[in-house]
């Protein structure tokens, strides 16, 4: 079946680091791919989105391309900030029921 | 605009107990959802609903009853509180057509089952 993996957490870096949470997926047919965050004590919300191969999302400064030859959409960041430290999740849409299929989430912590 | 509003954020119930949590969204969403969140499980779907009437069951929906009688609300009803329903619930709602899968979520409801 459809599964998506996420590099596990904790992910820990210094102010202004780049970052690359990595997310590969399986799936049949041609999916939707979904970055979703959620901010210490909140529910997630959509960071980027992509909906065909070679598609970039971005939002916020974050990036990530749907790779569908490796099966990736890595999410990136040129510098980041302690505003950013969250659980990152990666997901992905194949089917026509309106479920997203969930990576386990991955903590990103950024020290000052 | 509200969103999406869940009650209560916070729980404590007796093994046994039953109690509902409140999910109300005012996006004329059709689409509304359930997750549980645990630590290390990510998110796991209890149950959703395309639309008013319809609803059905998600990855774990033992142990809770959903019903969906118009567009806003979708409560969660937890039949006979068990430790294993500790956990935090998210309630979800997207359109179907092309918003579909772009989830908005409620704040949480933290439950504790002693």
């Amino acid at each position: 079946g459809d599964s998506v993996t996420q590099m596990e957490g904790p992910v820990t870096l210094s102010e202004e680091a780049f970052l690359t949470i990595n997310c590969t997926y399986t799936a049949t047919g041609y999916p939707s791919l979904f970055w979703y965050v959620q901010y210490p004590g909140e529910g997630l919300q959509l960071l980027l989105k992509a909906t065909k191969a070679d598609d970039k999302g971005s939002n916020k400064g974050f990036e990530a391309t749907y790779r569908k030859e490796t099966t990736s959409f890595h999410l990136e960041k040129g510098s980041v900030q302690v505003s950013d430290s969250a659980v990152y999740f990666c997901a992905l849409s194949a089917g026509s029921n309106y479920q997203l299929i969930w990576g386990a989430g991955t903590k990103l912590i950024i020290k000052p | 605009n509200a969103g999406v509003t869940q009650t209560p954020k916070f729980q404590v119930l007796k093994t046994g107990q039953s109690m509902t949590l409140q999910c109300a969204q005012d996006m004329n969403h059709e689409y509304m959802s359930w997750y549980r969140q645990d630590p290390g499980m990510g998110l796991r779907l209890i149950h959703y609903s395309v639309g008013a009437g319809i609803t059905d069951q998600g990855e774990v929906p033992n142990g809770y009853n959903v019903s969906r009688s118009t567009t806003e609300d979708f409560p969660l009803r937890l039949l006979s509180a068990a430790p294993s329903q500790t956990s935090v619930y998210f309630c979800a709602s997207s359109s179907t057509g092309t918003g579909a899968n772009v989830l908005t979520f409620g704040a949480g409801s933290r439950l504790t089952v002693l």
